[in-house]
């Protein structure tokens, strides 16, 4: 079965950077675009971003432009989130996430993994 | 940016009863709605897709509905493991989700 593992969460100080991971496994990583979404304390869903699965295209949310980058490495089933400039605001719980296959939109969500807390704090 | 508005934000049903969530989109996403299921410390689930297609290994009890900007999730009969939050998410242009609704025992 599908499985998304997330790692790289961790306290990090306001203006510094992390890069988080999603290693995959129970299918063909490379045949899918991956996203990102986030999920501050007590709050809803936010969505971050999302690869094409051959990691050609990318597209961001307009609140982490310029300071994120998603990246994929098929060789290596991960994906990747570099994040830099944090900010209090970008607490959250990050999950990895994969496009369904059911429909050509790349924004339907099938599989989540279970979350790596970043926490943004002095 | 279509804004995905959900109702009510918390839901208060017995076990066994019928419960009725609604999504509303300020734009039509035609039948390119999704809805998710999270519990306390875990990640979503997709519930059904297309609007009123139920994922895989979905129970029954859970069933969609709707088009353009008006939609529903109705579970027939709440089991205990059926109380959550619920997402609804629109995947026409770009995706958005709603803010979700939180499912209590009464």
């Amino acid at each position: 079965q599908v499985q998304l593992v997330e790692s790289g969460g961790s306290v990090v100080q306001p203006g510094r950077s992390l890069r988080l991971s999603c290693t995959a496994s129970g299918f063909a990583f490379s045949n899918y675009g991956m996203h990102w979404v986030r999920q501050a304390p007590g709050k809803g869903l936010e969505w971050v971003a999302v690869i094409s699965s051959d990691g050609s295209t990318k597209y961001y949310a307009d609140f982490v432009k310029g300071r994120f980058t998603i990246s994929r490495d098929n060789s290596k089933n991960t994906l990747y989130l570099q994040m830099n400039s944090l900010r209090a605001e970008d607490t959250a719980v990050f999950y990895c996430a994969k496009v369904a296959g059911y429909t050509s939109s790349w924004y339907l969500i099938d599989d989540w993994g279970q979350g790596t807390l970043v926490t943004v704090s002095s | 940016e279509i804004v995905m508005t959900q109702s009510p934000a918390t839901l208060s049903v017995s076990p066994g009863e019928r419960a009725t969530l609604s999504c509303r989109a300020s734009q039509t996403v035609s039948s390119m709605l999704a809805w998710y299921q999270q519990k306390p410390g875990q990640a979503p689930r997709l519930l059904i897709y297309g609007a009123s297609t139920r994922a895989t290994g979905i129970p029954a009890r859970f069933s969609g509905s709707g088009f353009g900007t008006e939609f529903t999730l109705t579970i027939s009969s709440l089991q205990s493991e059926d109380f959550a939050v619920y997402y609804c998410q629109q995947y026409k242009n770009w995706q958005t989700f709603g803010q979700g609704t939180k499912v209590e025992i009464k």
